[in-house]
């Protein structure tokens, strides 16, 4: 199956500092890439969409400030959080799929564990 | 408000028995359902899905049936092997969202040899 890879895949940092995470799609072009967020025994959550060459779109409660998504390539996808503080920490994940469809099917990174101290 | 729901936080289940996940939803607007499966440390993969418009959906030892009525769905796993050990997430699509997936919380299946 399509491989999606993220980089790094945990981090610890200060309290104030940015934390970059990168999402790359191994062996196909993605024309979407999606980014969740996940906390302990909860649920993923999506926090955004990404359609290469144009702006994310947030979900609700989602802070697009904080948040920085860029998505550059057919094969990359980047998640800033900036000005990271301790309620940051989480798991984030990021998907990918060469389609729009619901039918269309995601392939999931093996996640970034970021510790904001 | 939690659209996708899985009240079973764990199962087990002995080797070469069915394992049986269920999953509710609340949105009535949810038209394709699937269900994805994550070991530890690496990211859910795609299991199996179902349209609306159908009742049943099977592909191998895995069969995942909806209630429309109900809001409910399951993933019948028959019969279950250890390595079907994971946990298993329940996701649901809105007409009109495409991919913006609901996730349920997860299930933890244990099957044990």
């Amino acid at each position: 199956g399509a491989v999606v890879s993220q980089h790094p895949s945990w981090v610890i940092c200060k309290s104030g500092t940015s934390v970059k995470i990168e999402c790359r799609s191994l062996d196909f072009q993605a024309t979407t890439m999606f980014w969740y967020r996940q906390f302990p025994k909860q649920s993923l959550m999506l926090m955004a969409t990404s359609n290469e060459g144009s702006k994310a779109t947030y979900e609700q409660g989602v802070e697009k400030d904080k948040f920085l998504i860029n998505h550059a390539s057919l094969t990359l996808s980047t998640l800033t959080v900036t000005s990271a503080h301790p309620e940051d920490s989480s798991f984030y994940i990021c998907s990918a799929s060469s389609g729009t469809l619901s039918t269309d099917t995601q392939y999931f990174g093996p996640g970034t564990r970021l510790t904001v101290l | 408000d939690q659209q996708v729901k899985q009240n079973s936080p764990s199962l087990s289940v002995q080797e070469g028995r069915i394992s049986i996940l269920n999953c509710d939803y609340t949105n009535s607007m949810f038209d394709y359902f699937l269900w994805y499966k994550k070991y530890p440390a690496e990211g859910p993969t795609f299991l199996i899905s179902i349209s609306s418009i159908k009742d049943k959906n099977e592909d191998g030892r895995f069969t995942v049936f909806l209630n429309k009525s109900a809001k409910h769905l399951s993933l019948h796993i028959v019969p279950s092997q250890p390595g079907d050990s994971a946990v298993y997430f329940c996701a649901a699509s809105r007409w009109g969202r495409g991919q913006n997936f609901v996730f349920g919380p997860g299930t933890r299946l244990s099957v044990l040899p």
